[in-house]
């Protein structure tokens, strides 16, 4: 299995909702990420996990709460966010922290109305 | 923050041309990695190229590196349909766990 599982691939969210975006993988790998893109801009990073220890905050807003319960999986808890958070989220793994070769789950596109 | 700038920003070609795009990094790396993202897709590792490296090939793909000029270039030979989508460079400054990735260049390869 070297698939990154993103769900769900669409949200639409009220600025008043709570959501969380989910991400699996099952190849082991020890590192997990959550990039943030907007249309026709590279991805930027939000957040990286190492060995299920919060290892980077890009300076995220207080909105985005990102947890990896177990090895395998990755959530961000989103609560209270703006119009301007509508984007296509990513997460990403890799087999070990050093950002080698991630592999890319198919992305969530949130909008936030 | 985003430390590869690429070029062009948009290229379209035909089928069976090759398309070479180009990016440019500020600071010292360990290595430079290729990726492609169709359109509202994740994205896909392409190919790695280390700091001691020059050239690197995978299948139609071509990578060079010049650390002195702080500058990659991928070639992607005899250009299919399916290779429509945008490529990012990405660079890892080795010190942290961060990857930045460039602004990318939107490749159209008309049948």
């Amino acid at each position: 299995d070297t698939e990154v599982t993103q769900t769900p691939k669409h949200l639409v969210m009220g600025m008043t909702n709570k959501k969380s975006l989910k991400c699996e993988q099952h190849m082991g790998h020890r590192a997990m990420y959550w990039y943030k893109q907007k249309a026709k801009k590279p991805p930027e990073l939000m957040f990286v996990y190492s060995y299920e220890k919060l290892s980077i905050n890009e300076s995220v807003p207080s909105r985005f709460s990102p947890e990896c319960p177990n090895s395998s999986l990755l959530n961000l808890h989103l609560h209270a966010l703006q119009p301007e958070d509508s984007a296509l989220y990513l997460c990403a793994s890799s087999q070990q922290p050093g950002a080698e070769k991630l592999f890319f789950g198919s992305g969530t596109q949130l909008s936030v109305l | 923050s985003q430390q590869g700038e690429e070029d062009p920003q948009a290229l379209s070609i035909q089928e069976g041309e090759n398309a070479t795009m180009n990016c440019s990094y500020k600071t010292s790396i360990n290595n430079l990695q290729w990726y492609r993202q169709n359109s509202g897709r994740g994205l896909v590792h392409l190919i790695l190229i280390r700091s001691n490296e020059r050239e690197k090939h995978s299948g139609r793909l071509r990578v060079t590196l010049d650390t002195s000029k702080k500058s990659s270039s991928l070639l992607i030979t005899a250009s299919r349909a399916a290779d429509t989508a945008s490529y990012f460079c990405a660079t890892d400054a080795g010190s942290d766990y961060k990857l930045s990735f460039g602004a990318g260049t939107t490749v159209t390869v008309r049948a």
